[in-house]
């Protein structure tokens, strides 16, 4: 089945600064690459995803970039804000198969925005 | 609409007591999904469902039951609990294949935080 490694497991960075997490994938078949947003004591909730048929997919301050052969995908976001302190989740998903939409999420990476 | 929501929210068993955690979509979703998160480790699948009257073992099923009686509705069972099931569970839900690519978006109830002693 599908393995997915995420780094760092917690990242610190300036208000302002720019956080890169990433995420690596162990099926080949996978094609759908999604990212959640975890608040403290809240639900997880999508935030960005890409596919394969994409490189880079961008939504204001926040992008993931893809590089299928290396099997990678990293999220990037941009002059960060307090309110971006949260758990980010990368998850990965093998081409739908009617019935096999089932995805693999990564461990976490707890981000903290330091005023 | 209300989207997912889970009961309880919170609860605390004995080891060996048995419970059930419902959950309910008011999306009209055809998948549904049962996940736990635990400290360092994710989000865990444990069970899913394609389709009312349909259901499928995750990643780690065992120590768990589940039905989909009806389309809104996906119960997680517990028949013994044990320490190692404490946790916080998470209910999801999705379009599913048919609806195109509008299907991969998972939506998540709040969580049940749930303790065995």
């Amino acid at each position: 089945g599908e393995n997915v490694e995420q780094h760092p497991s917690t990242l610190s960075v300036q208000e302002g600064d720019s956080a890169v997490i990433k995420c690596t994938y162990s099926d080949s078949a996978s094609n759908y690459f999604p990212w959640y947003k975890q608040e403290l004591g809240k639900r997880p909730q999508l935030i960005i995803d890409i596919r394969s048929n994409v490189g880079e997919k961008k939504d204001q301050r926040i992008a993931v970039t893809l590089n299928k052969t290396a099997k990678h995908f990293s999220l990037h976001i941009t002059e960060t804000q307090p309110e971006d302190s949260a758990v980010y989740f990368c998850a990965a998903r093998p081409e739908s198969n009617f019935g096999n939409e089932k995805l693999t999420f990564g461990t976490g990476t707890r981000l903290t925005i330091i005023p | 609409n209300a989207g997912v929501t889970q009961t309880p929210k919170f609860r605390v068993l004995k080891t060996g007591q048995s419970m059930t955690l419902l959950c309910a979509q008011d999306m009209n979703h055809e998948y549904m999904y049962w996940y736990r998160q635990d400290p360092g480790m994710g989000l865990r699948l444990i069970h899913y469902s394609v389709g009312e009257g349909t259901t499928a073992k995750g990643e780690v099923p065992d120590g768990y039951n589940v039905s989909r009686l009806k389309k809104q509705n996906f119960l997680l069972g517990l028949e013994s609990a044990a320490p190692s099931q404490t946790s916080v569970y998470f209910c999801a839900s999705s379009y599913g294949s048919w609806a195109g690519a509008i299907a991969d978006t998972q939506y998540f109830g709040p969580g049940t935080r749930l303790t065995v002693l």
